[in-house]
């Protein structure tokens, strides 16, 4: 049973515009998100988190939105790079006291910055 | 240095042998994990241990067996290996209930 869906395999964008991620969850315990980034030939690499208080959290380029009533958070890049290049995974707990840092991943979305 | 270090990287082996996988993480965490990659690239936790103990243990066969010595280490070893055991096996490393842990680079294994 999935309970977090990324429904997009792959993304294909030019260098210097937006990249959007999706992320859809089924459980309304999940109240931590996170986002991956992964290299081939390694493991993946915290990106940026948001709590379930939270339907906004920014880093640099990186800005997630989170939409609880709508079980869906994205995660926006802006603007892409070719580092940027990666598969990235979005992940979610049901709550920081309870599950001992047990993440739910989805399966990734490839993403691809052209020049 | 790297933070969290897996042994060996790739491992290919027979079906009905015994293997392990080391793990080792010099960032002073306190909990360690592992996390199996499958073929439709999701990635599902098998254990957790926090200080040598062991906190989760998913539905995973009892052939799958972690073995943490100290809070630094947390080794997998698989008995009997099976077809469906292939896989990327994912060591990570973080402070109690954080979530913003670090991962290894990875184990690919092949049974054939």
């Amino acid at each position: 049973d999935q309970q977090v869906k990324q429904n997009s395999p792959s993304l294909s964008v030019q260098e210097g515009r937006i990249s959007i991620l999706n992320c859809d969850y089924t459980n309304s315990m999940f109240d931590y998100f996170l986002w991956y980034k992964k290299y081939p030939a390694e493991g993946p690499t915290f990106l940026i988190s948001i709590s379930s208080i939270k339907d906004k959290n920014e880093d640099g380029r990186f800005t997630v939105f989170l939409n609880k009533s709508a079980k869906h958070l994205s995660l926006h890049i802006v603007p892409s790079q070719p580092g940027d290049s990666a598969v990235y995974f979005c992940a979610a707990s049901k709550g920081i006291a309870d599950s001992w840092g047990k993440l739910q991943f989805g399966a990734g979305t490839q993403v691809v910055v052209t020049p | 240095d790297t933070a969290v270090s897996q042994t060996p990287k790739y491992l290919v082996t027979q079906m009905g042998n015994d293997k392990s996988i080391k793990c080792e993480q010099n960032l002073g965490h306190d909990t360690m994990y592992w996390y199996k990659q499958d073929s439709k690239k999701f990635l599902k936790i098998m254990f957790s241990y926090n200080n040598k103990e062991l906190i989760i243990n998913e539905t995973v066969p009892n052939r799958f067996s972690p073995k943490s010595p100290d809070k630094a280490h947390l080794n997998l070893h698989i008995n009997s290996l099976e077809l469906g055991d292939s896989a990327v096996y994912f060591c990570a490393s973080g402070y109690g209930q954080s979530y913003g842990y670090t991962f290894g680079s990875g184990t690919r294994l092949t049974v054939v």
